[in-house]
């Protein structure tokens, strides 16, 4: 079965650090990738995606991914994050030809002022 | 707004007994999905729905059942074959089934046995 591995449960680092959090999946075949991000008291919504091309993507607030297949990784990264970043942030795996979206575990990202 | 709501937001249940999530969403989207949510176990894939009045099972559908009678309303009914009920429930919808080209979630049922 697919599954999504976030290695990092918990993050805390200070205001204008560096923010990468890991991902990997199973899967050998054409995926796509997800990032998701709950803001506390907010609805769980989507911060980037990768379905084909260029393997580094950028999403909303500052937010990159990058997709290595070689590594069955999507990590994703921020290069000084701010306060308003904490949040707990999900990857998510679709094999290309198939209609489940699989998440992985989440990582609670605490931003210290 | 447009949007995905979800009722209630807190529910009980009792042993042996039936409770019935509401989900319904006026994004005039085709698909909707329920997700279980457990800490440090991300989201797991209970039910969804490429279309009116089709639905298949996703990775943990057992003590679940649900119903699509009209395009807005996606309702999940945890049995009381459910053992293991307490959770976190979401409700989501894309606007194609199959595609998850941006899933849009409601803001969940928390649900816990007394």
């Amino acid at each position: 079965a697919q599954s999504v591995s976030q290695h990092n449960h918990h993050v805390i680092l200070s205001e204008a650090a560096s923010l990468e959090l890991g991902c990997n999946y199973s899967y050998g075949g054409t995926v796509n990738l997800f990032w998701y991000v709950q803001y506390p008291g907010q609805h769980l919504q989507l911060l980037l995606k990768y379905f084909s091309g260029d393997p580094l993507v950028k999403g909303i607030k500052g937010f990159e991914a990058e997709f290595i297949k070689s590594k069955f990784s999507f990590n994703l990264r921020k290069p000084s994050v701010q306060w308003s970043d904490t949040a707990e942030y999900f990857c998510a795996v679709k094999k290309a030809a198939g209609n489940k979206l699989t998440f992985g575990g989440g990582t609670r990202v605490l931003v210290k002022p | 707004d447009g949007g995905i709501t979800q009722s209630p937001k807190y529910l009980f249940r009792k042993e042996g007994q039936n409770v019935t999530l509401s989900c319904e969403q006026n994004l005039n989207h085709d698909a909707m999905y329920w997700y279980r949510q457990d800490p440090g176990q991300g989201l797991r894939l209970i039910y969804y729905s490429q279309i009116v009045n089709d639905f298949q099972k996703g990775d943990i559908a057992e003590g679940y059942s649900v119903s699509r009678e009209k395009k807005e309303s996606f309702p999940l009914t945890v049995t009381s074959a459910q053992k293991n009920p307490t959770a976190f429930y979401l409700c989501a919808s894309n606007l194609r089934g199959g595609t998850y080209e941006k899933l849009f979630f409601g803001s969940g049922t928390q649900l816990s046995v007394l």
